[in-house]
């Protein structure tokens, strides 16, 4: 069974600072990794996507791969109360459409 | 671009009767795939349709069905509704190439009484 597995949470964190979210996976073959994001009530939003090892940044979020651990982190540089939210970790294998995903960590912002 | 539409918004339904959950994917987008969200589960695969036909399944039982149609539309079947069907379906879209960024919809959330 693949599974994903994240922090568990809920991460509290002051504005301004960084939020670090975890994620490891167990299918040593997978091949795409993505972090949602999904406030209360709302679907989940792609931010990151990455396909090999090293860091990948976008704006305030950097997305970070290690594979020989299978090991995934989403860092959120400045968080803003805007950024309070559940965080997914997706997993896709080779040649599989089916994502699989961890249990989301919840991030609260504080003002 | 619109994103992914998905019809109804919101379900009552009593066990035992059947209920169809519609998605259309973002133009261009040939894959489809459809997720269970429910608070004890978290987000779990069903299926996932390219081209009209099932590429992917997940760990569902028979009463789960679907099917894609030539435009890339979806729906989603789910057959003698039982109480632990009540949850947040949804849907996601896309190229179902390499790089496979999937992309969803806003949902049907569904209770079942």
């Amino acid at each position: 069974q693949k599974e994903v597995e994240q922090n568990s949470g809920p991460l509290s964190v002051p504005e301004g600072a960084i939020a670090s979210l975890n994620c490891t996976y167990s299918d040593r073959v997978s091949q795409s990794f993505f972090w949602y994001r999904q406030y209360s009530g709302k679907s989940p939003e792609l931010i990151m996507s990455i396909y090999s090892n090293g860091d990948k940044e976008d704006g305030r979020f950097t997305a970070q791969l290690n594979k020989a651990s299978q090991y995934v982190s989403l860092l959120i540089r400045d968080s803003q109360p805007s950024d309070s939210a559940t965080y997914l970790c997706a997993v896709i294998g080779g040649g599989s459409e089916k994502l699989v995903f961890g249990k989301g960590t919840k991030l609260t912002v504080n003002p | 671009k619109a994103g992914v539409t998905q019809t109804p918004r919101y379900l009552i339904k009593t066990r035992g009767q059947q209920v169809t959950l519609s998605c259309s994917p973002i133009s261009g987008h040939r894959s489809v795939s459809w997720y269970q969200q429910t608070p004890g589960q978290g987000l779990q695969f069903l299926f996932e349709y390219f081209s009209e036909t099932q590429r992917n399944k997940g760990n569902f039982p028979g009463r789960f069905s679907g099917r894609q149609f030539s435009n890339s539309r979806s729906e989603m079947n789910v057959s003698t509704l039982e109480l632990g069907d009540s949850a947040l379906y949804l849907c996601a879209s896309s190229f179902g190439g390499n790089e496979n960024i999937q992309y969803f919809g806003a949902g049907t959330r569904l209770s079942v009484l």
